[in-house]
């Protein structure tokens, strides 16, 4: 199986910062990745997927680069909307696995 | 707009069974691959299965595998998640979503399974 390891999980950071989650594959996974927010007590909502394409009606202040085994998901601009749980997901092969997830805290 | 709706959820004992359902539109249903994905209770996310766009190809998490199975009706445009020998770590929320390479994903709102006596 491949393992998605998430750095850092947990990062406090202000209001209008820029902050980079990193998400790193046991393998490659060529751009078969896909970011996810979390707030409490709703669904996943997607915000990247192959890697580096932002899904409709996303904030172009998130972007996502990498390919292969090393990922990062770039917030700027923060806003308190943004602290969230983030995951990251691959899907180049069978088992779908995800990191354990970045939480996003306002400082 | 796409569209995903889970229901079934619900309270079973251990070992009981219980079906979920995930009601698709807005999209064509039959050329998308799709999965069932949870969430325990103040856990992290995890994929528990996957099937083709065509239902020919089934996917398993190593810890439903044997206990769970993924299916479709592309004329009802519904997947299912077909859940036996439920136990306590089943309970969790278990959400449908999109699952293609090479297009966005889109998730449902998620649906409660609670396996306790």
């Amino acid at each position: 199986d491949i393992q998605m390891t998430q750095s850092p999980s947990s990062l406090s950071a202000f209001v209008g910062d820029r902050v980079t989650l990193t998400c790193r594959a046991s393998q490659g996974i060529s751009n078969y990745l896909a970011w996810f927010q979390q707030r409490p007590g709703k669904a996943p909502k997607s915000l990247i997927y192959d890697a580096s394409s932002l899904q409709s009606g996303v904030p172009s202040k998130f972007s996502g680069s990498g390919s292969g085994t090393d990922f990062t998901l770039t917030i700027s601009s923060l806003q308190p909307e943004d602290f969230a749980t983030y995951y990251c997901q691959q899907y180049n092969s069978y088992p779908i696995t995800f990191g354990q997830g970045t939480r996003l805290e306002i400082k | 707009e796409v569209q995903l709706l889970e229901s079934g959820g619900g309270l079973v004992q251990p070992g009981g069974s219980l079906r979920l359902s995930c009601a698709a539109s807005g999209f064509s249903f039959s050329t998308y691959a799709m999965s069932w994905v949870r969430q325990a209770p103040g856990k992290g996310l995890e994929w528990v299965s996957s099937i083709s766009g065509n239902g020919v190809s089934t996917y398993y998490a190593g810890s439903v595998k044997g206990r769970f199975t993924t299916s479709r009706d592309n004329s009802k445009n519904t997947l299912y998640l077909q859940m036996n020998s439920l136990r306590a770590e089943d309970t969790a929320v278990y959400y449908c979503a999109t699952q293609t390479r090479s297009a966005p994903p889109n998730w449902g709102q998620g649906t409660l399974v609670t396996v306790s006596s």
